[in-house]
């Protein structure tokens, strides 16, 4: 079962930001937070990931929360090529075997609207 | 870079037939993996692969193959495929140490 909990969509008018929430209430003290994102009919994409501390990158910014309980991820200027699923997992780093690999859910659909 | 390319794109067979999905990349990375995604559904891990010559099951591996005789290719095998096998397939790779999986772009499988 997928440990983080998404809602399963989202609008966002294009330019502004889009804010991504995901819970992970029993997220264990060795998880990491990652972020990947679908667009349609595509292979999923790598976004973000981070521990504790608050992340940017070219792409997105990921906020977790003091007690690492919830995340959020940011796209500051959404564009309408942001529309896509996009899933927070946790888990732990990729110590090897199956560790090393992926829990989707059914994350967020999120449409970015002109 | 190519990255991690998948052939074919797209795939029908009847019920009880065999095929071969393969799936390449040009990274070398060691961890290869497949994943199958149904409508509505998010991406659930078939078997994968931490280096040449080591496999093991992930999440759904029944009715699947798979071998890993070299860092480039991970073909997964449908030895008797059935209509509940219709699905996208994806194959990922990364490299040891990274946290960067990277994604084809898809096999579409309908069996009839």
């Amino acid at each position: 079962d997928a440990k983080t909990t998404q809602p399963p969509s989202m609008d966002c008018a294009e330019g502004r930001a889009a804010n991504l929430p995901c819970n992970h209430s029993t997220i264990s003290g060795n998880e990491y937070v990652y972020w990947y994102r679908q667009i349609h009919s595509q292979g999923p994409q790598y976004i973000i990931h981070g521990l504790k501390n608050n992340e940017t990158n070219e792409m997105a910014s990921l906020i977790i929360t003091e007690d690492r309980k919830s995340s959020t991820l940011i796209l500051p200027h959404a564009t309408l090529r942001d529309t896509a699923v996009y899933y927070c997992i946790v888990r732990v780093p990729n110590y090897g075997g199956s560790q090393g690999n992926l829990i989707f859910g059914k994350g967020t659909k999120l449409s970015v609207k002109p | 870079n190519a990255g991690v390319t998948q052939t074919p794109k797209f795939q029908v067979l009847k019920t009880g037939q065999s095929m071969t999905l393969q799936c390449a990349q040009d990274m070398n990375h060691e961890y290869m993996s497949w994943y199958r995604q149904d409508p509505g559904m998010g991406l659930r891990l078939i078997h994968y692969s931490v280096g040449a010559g080591i496999t093991d099951q992930g999440e759904v591996p029944n009715g699947y193959n798979v071998s890993r005789s070299t860092t480039e290719d991970f073909p997964l095998r449908l030895l008797s495929a059935a209509p509940s096998q219709t699905s996208v397939y994806f194959c990922a790779s990364r490299r040891s140490g990274s946290e960067t999986q990277y994604f084809g772009p898809g096999t579409r499988l309908l069996v009839l």
